[in-house]
């Protein structure tokens, strides 16, 4: 299972744009990025998936390279309610294992 | 929809009970999974199904620890004897293998916080 890293923490304010890298370098070629976010005393709550290039939804958009060695969540316009652990996930879409995650915290 | 039922939603134990978590996945999904969560070591895969069948178990942490899916909708996971080290919030997740929807993704419990004095 490929592994992933991203940042432990993160700072933004209110109204900015966020963006989480994850490096996912020994990614292979069944796997599929997947990303959820984490609210405390919740269970995580999918956000976005992708396999390459860009995916868009209401939430969020995902960017994948070419080589698929990483991957870019990007979170528009946060508010303070954005505040949460985010984790990216790297595996087959029924096999995937969580990483220790990005604690996002939004300042107003 | 009602989502992914877990129960109970806080259990308190003495070392060495016999403890149960339950688990109702979402209508027609066909994956089901548990995770263990600690601070100390995030979140952990400890065994998941398919059809009701196990696929990989290797994340459970030893013999005290047992995993059955009797039918599509109930899954148990039960600790035999617990110790406090076992003290962690358990998820329930379900999934459809179904490619064909956009909205692709793990459907999470609300976890039971398990606590073993």
């Amino acid at each position: 299972l490929a592994k992933t890293t991203q940042p432990i923490s993160m700072d933004s304010y209110e109204g900015q744009e966020v963006n989480i890298t994850c490096s996912h370098n020994n990614i292979a070629t069944n796997d599929y990025i997947t990303w959820y976010q984490q609210f405390p005393s919740q269970g995580p709550r999918f956000i976005i998936q992708g396999y390459k290039t860009k995916v868009t939804n209401e939430v969020a958009s995902l960017f994948i390279p070419a080589d698929r060695k990483s991957s870019t969540l990007s979170l528009p316009r946060v508010s303070l309610s954005d505040t949460a652990v985010y984790y990216c996930l790297v595996g087959e879409l029924n096999d995937m294992r969580f990483g220790a995650g990005t604690r996002l915290t939004v300042k107003p | 929809d009602a989502g992914v039922i877990q129960s109970p939603r806080h259990e308190v134990t003495e070392m060495g009970q016999e403890v149960t978590l339950r688990c109702k996945p979402i209508s027609g999904h066909d994956y089901l999974f548990w995770y263990r969560q600690t601070m100390m070591r995030g979140l952990e895969l400890l065994i998941y199904f398919n059809n009701n069948v196990p696929i990989d178990d290797s994340g459970m942490p030893e013999d005290r620890f047992s995993a059955k899916m009797p039918n599509a909708s109930f899954s148990t996971l039960k600790i035999q004897p617990s110790e406090p080290r076992d003290s962690a919030v358990y998820f329930c997740a379900s999934s459809r293998s179904d490619r064909g929807t956009s909205n692709y993704g793990y459907t999470f419990g609300s976890g039971t916080r398990l606590t073993v004095v």
